[in-house]
């Protein structure tokens, strides 16, 4: 089945930097990537995501980009503000299969 | 639209007692899923359903049996807890697989001792 990895699983960075996570997955059919952004004691929501025929897309201050030959794909969040910390996790699916999720990226913006 | 709902928020158990998680959903989704959540693992598909009255196994099924009776509600339950499931267990829901989007519940909180 897919395999998600996900790095890094801690990022700090001060308020108004940019944050770049990571994913690579394993199976190469897979055209579906969304990443989900959980707050503290909150659920997962969906806060944006790319399907294998476009190789970046933005909303706002997120951007998601996909390189289907290195089987990766990253989320970039530009202008970073204290609201941004949580947890953010990627996935992947192909097809009508099930979402396989990265193992997730806490991230903490620094005032 | 109340959306995702879970009950109960919070449970804790004995080991082997038993229990059911009730997932309930209203915008008239066809699959729903069952995950657990544990420091540091991600999200893991515990099992999901493509529809009323089916059920298929996730990535870590066992020790864990699911319902779907109605197509607004999916129950998880266990029959002997075990301390290894002690976790947070989300419930989510979508209009069908492969590309869209997953309505997360609130989740539970389950401690097992």
């Amino acid at each position: 089945g897919e395999n998600v990895e996900q790095h890094p699983s801690t990022l700090s960075v001060q308020e108004g930097d940019s944050a770049v996570i990571k994913c690579t997955y394993s199976d190469s059919a897979s055209n579906y990537f969304p990443w989900y952004k959980q707050e503290l004691g909150k659920r997962p929501q969906l806060i944006i995501d790319i399907r294998s025929n476009v190789g970046e897309k933005k909303d706002q201050r997120i951007a998601v980009t996909l390189n289907k030959t290195a089987k990766h794909f990253s989320l970039h969040i530009t202008e970073t503000q204290p609201e941004d910390s949580a947890v953010y996790f990627c996935a992947a699916s192909k097809g009508n299969e099930k979402l396989t999720f990265g193992t997730g990226t806490r991230l903490t913006i620094i005032p | 639209n109340a959306g995702v709902t879970q009950t109960p928020k919070f449970r804790v158990l004995k080991t082997g007692q038993s229990m059911t998680l009730l997932c309930a959903q209203d915008m008239n989704h066809e699959y729903m899923y069952w995950y657990r959540q544990d420091p540091g693992m991600g999200l893991r598909l515990i099992h999901y359903s493509v529809g009323e009255g089916t059920t298929a196994k996730g990535e870590v099924p066992d020790g864990y049996n699911v319902s779907r009776l109605k197509k607004q509600n999916f129950l998880l339950g266990l029959e002997s807890a075990a301390p290894s499931q002690t976790s947070v267990y989300f419930c989510a829901s979508s209009r069908a697989s492969g590309g869209y989007e997953q309505y997360f519940g609130p989740g539970t909180r389950l401690t097992v001792t």
